[in-house]
């Protein structure tokens, strides 16, 4: 069973401040996504990294794939307080010839940026 | 793109009772997911549909649920008889294409009491 699993839980960092978010999963994908939530919000999308060593960037946030070590990162550069949320990485099960379609979340990491 | 749409936004209810939900997918997404999120968690899989073909199942979907996507467009997810363990923000999301990033709607938060 596929396994997604983000650290760290939570992150308490200031403004200006440089960070990583890491995902790791537990068998072979090339389909990983990031979303981040807002309290009381749904999810949006972020990126979506499909092969080995994509890297997107979107503002603040840069997010790489490495499909070999089983590994994503979600790099901040510069925190702002607009950055407040929680990330969630998923990855698509590619272990199934079909209905390969479901993704299996991380539990999330809660960023906090205090001013 | 009006996005993904769920109603109710919240459904309070008491054990036992049956509860559904609608959504909505962007109109020209054919996949549409159900998901379930509890407090501090990731969303889980619950079913997805291709169309109207209900192509996969979790095993968290025990026999009390039951989903539906009559003519390939909006969908409904029933709970029947519905226990304290049911409660959970219930999360739509479609897309156009495997590979594409899910489209999330804002959710329907279930609380059984």
């Amino acid at each position: 069973e596929l396994k997604v699993e983000q650290n760290p839980l939570f992150l308490s960092m200031q403004e200006g401040k440089n960070y990583t978010i890491y995902c790791n999963y537990s068998t072979t994908s090339d389909r990983l996504y990031w979303y981040r939530q807002d309290p009381g919000k749904s999810l949006e999308s972020l990126f979506v990294l499909l092969s080995n060593g994509a890297v997107k960037q979107e503002g603040r946030l840069m997010a790489s794939l490495d499909t070999k070590a089983r590994l994503s990162t979600l790099h901040i550069t510069a925190a702002v307080h607009d950055l407040s949320a929680t990330y969630f990485c998923a990855v698509e099960d590619e272990s199934k010839n079909f209905g390969n379609e479901k993704l299996t979340f991380g539990t999330g990491t809660r960023l906090t940026i205090i001013p | 793109d009006t996005g993904v749409s769920q109603d109710p936004r919240h459904k309070i209810t008491k054990r036992g009772q049956n509860v559904t939900f609608r959504c909505d997918p962007i109109s020209e997404h054919n996949r549409l997911y159900w998901y379930r999120q509890t407090l501090g968690q990731g969303p889980e899989f619950l079913t997805y549909f291709q169309n109207e073909a209900q192509l996969e199942k979790s095993r968290l979907l025990s026999d009390r649920f039951s989903a539906e996507r009559p003519k390939g467009s909006f969908s409904t997810l029933e709970i029947q008889r519905t226990e304290q363990g049911d409660s959970a923000m219930y999360l739509c999301a479609s897309s156009l294409t495997q590979g594409a990033p899910l489209h999330f709607g804002n959710g329907t938060r279930l609380t059984v009491t």
